[in-house]
């Protein structure tokens, strides 16, 4: 079965320091993966994907991930933080196997980032 | 020009009455979706269209009803509401293809009193 977790409800990081928001999933397929970010009232924003090659994929906004396919995870990073980073993010993967073409996204819970001045 | 558009935004309503949310993408997708997301920010599938023909329906209440008059619209009708089924209800769609991101509209607050 398909599956994402994120560990963590909230990540709290001071402006200018790294942040890093952390996703692990589980498929039984090769694993397509996504980060969206959802601002208040609002809906969610594509910020990054991973399909295949390079492991550390760049995305909107200044956001990375990192593909580690032995620990099963795809982590959120930012070099520096800014306060209008915070928002609540959400990993998602879609199964690569049969019918995925037409496949749903599984969603983690999301996690609230909050960058303070 | 905004690329997939949901109306109403907000939408109060009693228990009881009867109710449709409207989606519209101008993206050109196949592949439209409706998601729940409850209070505690959780999303969740709900059904997923492909070119007006229904793709996924999760477990879903049948007082919850899809439509799909073209590919370009998914629109959402509920029956009977009830106290549960407030939330925050979002379309989405994306183009065909296992490595295509969905598209998400601003989303519609959905209060039953």
């Amino acid at each position: 079965a398909q599956s994402v977790a994120q560990p963590e409800d909230q990540v709290n990081v001071a402006e200018g320091n790294p942040l890093t928001v952390k996703c692990t999933y589980s498929v039984s397929g090769n694993p397509y993966l996504f980060w969206y970010v959802q601002y208040p009232n609002r809906g969610l924003q594509f910020l990054l994907k991973y399909i295949t090659g390079d492991n550390l994929v760049k995305g909107s906004y200044g956001f990375e991930a990192e593909f580690n396919k032995s620990q099963t995870s795809f982590h959120l990073k930012k070099p520096s933080a800014l306060v209008s980073d915070s928002a609540l993010y959400f990993c998602a993967v879609r199964d690569g196997g049969r019918g995925s073409t037409l496949g749903r996204l599984y969603f983690g819970r999301g996690t609230q980032l909050t960058v303070w001045p | 020009d905004t690329a997939v558009s949901q109306t109403p935004k907000y939408l109060v309503t009693q228990m009881g009455n009867d109710k449709s949310i409207k989606c519209e993408q101008n993206l050109g997708h196949d592949t439209m979706y409706w998601y729940k997301q409850d209070s505690k920010k959780f999303l969740k599938i709900m059904f997923s269209y492909n070119n007006k023909e229904l793709i996924i329906n999760e477990t879903v209440p049948n007082r919850f009803s899809p439509k799909s008059p073209d590919k370009a619209h998914l629109n959402l009708h509920i029956n009977s509401l009830e106290l549960g089924d407030s939330a925050v209800y979002f379309c989405a769609s994306r183009p065909t293809g296992v490595n295509t991101e969905a598209f998400f509209g601003q989303g519609t607050r959905l209060t039953v009193v």
